[in-house]
């Protein structure tokens, strides 16, 4: 059971350029979840997906733009990628929330 | 909309040693409150979740946390630490939606 994957692990971007960030989870929960994680300040929510078919912002969604292409996969995309943008970023998905969330391993993100 | 305090960014503790880490939290509303531990170059894990009842909620690897509604805590705490609990915990809050809000961290060093 794989549970979450995210990929790519690493990636490397030009200030400006575009790029997705693809999770896909195969525990059939209902809601995904985007976070970004950096130094001293914990992980932020970027976005959401309660369902499939619906997407929320979360805390820090300027930038990104997401995708839930079906139950299983929860994309999400830069379309003009900043420094600021550099950060390790989490997939996450649930059950429901009383469960907690299963997490991916993460995909390391640095923008030059 | 809710959110969590970590009182300490880093402990360090001898091996066998106790420890606790401090979180506190901010809600107007029920919540839930989790635990995750995180390795290096992995992903989050659920440790331990308080959802109702009993205040007192236990890990299967020693780790107890006890809530304190009065206090407003949800402290993390261990008698006795091994080498391998060396990692970093993360408080998490959720007011039974979507929205679960993070820790900025306590990153946990066990020395020999």
């Amino acid at each position: 059971n794989a549970g979450v994957t995210q990929t790519p692990k690493f990636q490397v971007l030009k200030t400006g350029q575009s790029m997705t960030l693809q999770c896909a989870q195969d525990m059939n929960h209902n809601s995904m979840y985007w976070y970004r994680q950096d130094p001293g300040m914990g992980l932020r929510l970027i976005y959401y997906s309660a369902s499939e078919g619906t997407t929320d912002k979360g805390e820090v969604p300027n930038g990104y733009n997401v995708s839930r292409l079906n139950k299983r996969e929860f994309s999400l995309r830069l379309e003009s990628a900043a420094p600021s943008q550099t950060s390790v970023y989490f997939c996450a998905s649930s059950r429901d929330t009383s469960y907690g969330y299963t997490f991916g391993s993460g995909t390391r993100l640095t923008v030059v | 909309a809710q959110s969590v305090t970590q009182l300490d960014s880093q402990v360090p503790v001898f091996e066998e040693a106790p420890v606790e880490l401090r979180c506190n939290y901010s809600s107007s509303v029920s919540v839930y409150l989790f635990w995750y531990v995180q390795y290096p170059n992995q992903g989050l894990q659920l440790l331990l979740k308080y959802l109702s009842g009993s205040t007192l909620v236990e890990s299967i690897n020693g780790f107890e946390a006890e809530f304190n509604k009065s206090q407003t805590s949800f402290h993390l705490r261990k008698p006795s630490v091994h080498i391998s609990d060396t990692a970093e915990y993360f408080c998490a809050v959720s007011a039974h939606n979507n929205d679960m809000r993070f820790g900025a961290g306590t990153r946990l060093t066990v020395k020999p």
